[in-house]
């Protein structure tokens, strides 16, 4: 597809399972940023990845999250013994690469829902 | 302090008036803005980016930038419903900042 694809869209799970979600940047995109919002808030950064290091993850919230990339393309994110504070939309963004004149293109997300 | 400041809103303005929405950044050496639009339930779609002081129009959509008095807006000219969203300022220093956005709300 044209865009940043994101899978799945809409996730339910109980307390303390682990998740895994997935996003597909756009061809040819190098750079690829995971955010978090959670309801009627902002966008809360997580990682960025250009290739396949991850220069920047100061914005993951607890060592219960990782995330990884490989083949410069696929990432995924993972959430081990999920918390109901946990429970946001994920976003996804690719960009050419990490640079200050690249605007970052969205993906749909992922609704995370703990109960 | 916030690194980037919106109003929340909502702002609400009448079919076919002009929509000004304001942000202002910390960051002195900021380097490129962006305005997204979210719409509600879905995800940030880029509007409009913004690189040197001055004004860029884009269709009914016109980004001002003051790098002196770190401000950066948005105009929507000629709102329509449909312009009805939440719109969110980012500002890159050294990584994209997010403000939390400013509802608008557009009223037929």
């Amino acid at each position: 597809g044209a865009g940043v694809s994101q899978s799945p869209s809409n996730k339910v799970t109980e307390k303390g399972k682990d998740v895994e979600l997935r996003c597909d940047p756009i061809s040819g995109h190098t750079a690829l940023y995971w955010y978090r919002q959670s309801l009627g808030q902002g966008l809360e950064f997580l990682i960025y990845f250009q290739g396949n290091s991850a220069p920047d993850k100061s914005g993951l919230p607890s060592d219960r999250f990782s995330a990884e990339r490989t083949g410069g393309s696929v990432s995924t994110l993972t959430i081990q013994r999920t918390q109901q504070e946990d429970s946001a939309v994920y976003l996804c963004a690719s960009s050419f690469f990490q640079g200050s004149n690249q605007p970052q293109h969205f993906g749909d997300g992922t609704r995370l829902s703990i109960l | 302090q916030k690194e980037v400041e919106q109003n929340s809103g909502p702002l609400s303005v009448p079919e076919g008036a002009i929509a000004s929405l304001n942000c202002t950044y910390s960051d002195r050496v900021s380097q490129s803005f962006f305005w997204y639009r979210q719409y509600s339930g879905k995800s940030p779609e880029l509007i409009m980016s913004i690189y040197s002081n001055g004004d860029k129009e884009d269709g009914r959509f016109t980004a001002q930038l003051n790098k002196a008095s770190q401000y950066v807006s948005l105009l929507i000219r000629d709102s329509q419903p449909s312009d009805s969203a939440t719109y969110l300022c980012a500002v890159y220093g050294n990584k994209l900042v997010f403000g939390a956005g400013t509802i608008l709300r557009v009223k037929s």
